[in-house]
């Protein structure tokens, strides 16, 4: 089983809908939660961050954990074609502060 | 506040050659790390240091790679000699005691292609 699970895509929704990516993580005492956004050819950039279990949200971001279920979701509003990217989603790891990455999903936004 | 540098941003070697990629960490920033992420992947910790520090290379093919952080501050990665499957982009990235638990800035990365 891998430590954290994302779900490849492409996910492909129209321009101005929600986008809902999704995550997985094994090791329950993982504590912090992060979404990264990378652009084709660019390194990963941070975008959200989340600690504890319930809805954060950031813009047109939210973020959602569910420590139980060990799963942690990103909703993403009104898309626009400037969102069209790979989304990261990173656990911090048991020991020390190293985060473990998923392998991405891929998010196209329709105009 | 400048970012994480590192150099080169591409680098083309053929197969058994060695390659060396350099990273600067915001300035005060303790931990450094190398990750690795191959084309369709997400990225993978290779190194871990904390000031001079190895802190986790647990995944660090040591019979190729090696690093080092001889002062505490930039780092070098070194791969001798490189296979094919080395083809990756290295990225560097650097955390401070504060930012425990908030993740991390990564620099642009240095993009390797092994031929």
């Amino acid at each position: 089983q891998k430590e954290v699970e994302q779900n490849s895509g492409p996910l492909s929704v129209p321009e101005g809908a929600i986008a809902s990516l999704n995550c997985t993580y094994s090791d329950r005492v993982s504590q912090s939660f992060f979404w990264y956004r990378q652009y084709s050819g660019k390194s990963p950039e941070l975008i959200m961050s989340i600690y504890s279990n319930g809805d954060k949200e950031d813009g047109r971001f939210t973020a959602q954990l569910n420590k139980a279920s060990q799963y942690v979701s990103l909703l993403i509003r009104d898309s626009q074609p400037s969102d069209s990217a790979t989304y990261l989603c990173a656990v911090n790891g048991r020991y020390g502060n190293k985060l473990v990455f998923g392998a991405g999903t891929i998010l196209r936004v329709k105009s | 506040e400048a970012g994480v540098a590192q150099s080169p941003r591409y680098k083309i070697i053929e197969k058994r050659q060695s390659v060396a990629f350099w990273c600067n960490p915001i300035s005060g920033h303790a931990t450094l790390y190398w990750y690795q992420q191959i084309l369709g992947q997400g990225p993978k910790l290779l190194i871990q240091f904390q000031n001079n520090g190895v802190v986790d290379d647990s995944q660090l093919p040591k019979d190729r790679f090696s690093a080092e952080r001889l002062k505490g501050v930039d780092s070098t990665l070194k791969i001798q000699p490189a296979k094919l499957e080395d083809s990756a982009v290295y990225l560097c990235a650097s955390s401070s005691r504060d930012d425990r638990g908030k993740g991390y800035t990564f620099g642009s990365g240095t993009r390797l292609t092994v031929v």
